[in-house]
C-alpha cells in the first residue's frame, strides 16, 4: 500500500524554525517526484515546493523563496521541508503529495499524505 | 502567475442530481488541470487530471471537460460521500501550480 506520513509540525514562535518530514512507502521514491501543499484554515490549497526525483531540481513558490529549504533522503525513502524565518501567515496543514508519474516532475499529485499542522504565533 | 476561478462558490444539490463545477484560468493552461475533491479533516483526492482523464479508482460519474481557459467538472449522479470540496489546479505555467479556491457541493 502506497503511504506517505508526514510528521514534524507543531507551534513555533514568529522567527523560528521547523523541519517537516515525509515518510514514505510502498513504491520506488527515488522515481517519482514530490511537492509540498499547504492549506491555511479554513481556506484553498497552497503549492509550496517540488523536488525532482533525484533531488537535483527543486522549485518554490515566491513566498517561501529564500525561508524554505526542500530535499529528500532517497536512501531513508524521506522527504523534507526545513522551514526558517517562519512567519504568522506560514500557518497552514503542510501534506506531502507524490508525482503521478514515473520520473517527471509533472505537476499533478495522486497521493497525499494526511498533513502536519504548523502554527506560528507568539 | 496563472489564476483559477472556480464558479459557483457553493453548489446545493440534492442526492442523484447532476452537479456541474466551472473552473476558469486567466489564461491558457491547454489541457493541463485537474481536479481534486478534498473532505473536512482528509487531505485532497485526485479526481481527474490533465481536463478529462479520471485517476484511478475514480467513479465513471465523475468526469472533466474542456480546454484552454475554460472547464467543467460534472458529477453524473450524486452520491452522500460526493458532498464535499472540490478544486481545480493548473500544471501549464509553473512555478508555481496554482490552485482554484474551491467549490462546495452541499446537501440541499
Amino acid at each position: 500500500e502506497v503511504q506517505l506520513l508526514e510528521s514534524g509540525g507543531g507551534l513555533v514562535q514568529p522567527g523560528g524554525s521547523l523541519r517537516l518530514s515525509c515518510a514514505v512507502s510502498g513504491f520506488t521514491f527515488s522515481s517519482y517526484a514530490m511537492s509540498w501543499v499547504r492549506q491555511a484554515p479554513g481556506k484553498g490549497l497552497e503549492w509550496v515546493s517540488a523536488i525532482s526525483g533525484s533531488g537535483g531540481s527543486t522549485y518554490y513558490t515566491d513566498s517561501v523563496k529564500g525561508r524554505f529549504t526542500i530535499s529528500r533522503d532517497n536512501s531513508k525513502n524521506t522527504l523534507y521541508l526545513q522551514m526558517n524565518s517562519l512567519r504568522a501567515e506560514d500557518t497552514a496543514v503542510y501534506y506531502c503529495a507524490k508525482d503521478v508519474w514515473f520520473e517527471e516532475l509533472s505537476g499533478a499529485f495522486d497521493i497525499w499524505g494526511q498533513g502536519t499542522m504548523v502554527t506560528v504565533s507568539s | 502567475e496563472i489564476v483559477l476561478t472556480q464558479s459557483p462558490a457553493t453548489l446545493s444539490l440534492s442526492p442523484g442530481e447532476r452537479a456541474t463545477l466551472s473552473c476558469r484560468a486567466s489564461q491558457s493552461v491547454s489541457g493541463y488541470l485537474a481536479w481534486y475533491q478534498q473532505k473536512p479533516g482528509q487531505a485532497p483526492r485526485l479526481l481527474i487530471y490533465d481536463a478529462s482523464n479520471r485517476a484511478t479508482g475514480i467513479p465513471a460519474r465523475f468526469s472533466g471537460s474542456g480546454s484552454g481557459t475554460d472547464f467543467t467538472l460534472t458529477i453524473s449522479s450524486l452520491e452522500p460521500e460526493d458532498f464535499a470540496v472540490y478544486y481545480c489546479q493548473q500544471r501549464r505555467n509553473w512555478p508555481p501550480f496554482t490552485f482554484g479556491g474551491g467549490t462546495k457541493v452541499e446537501i440541499k
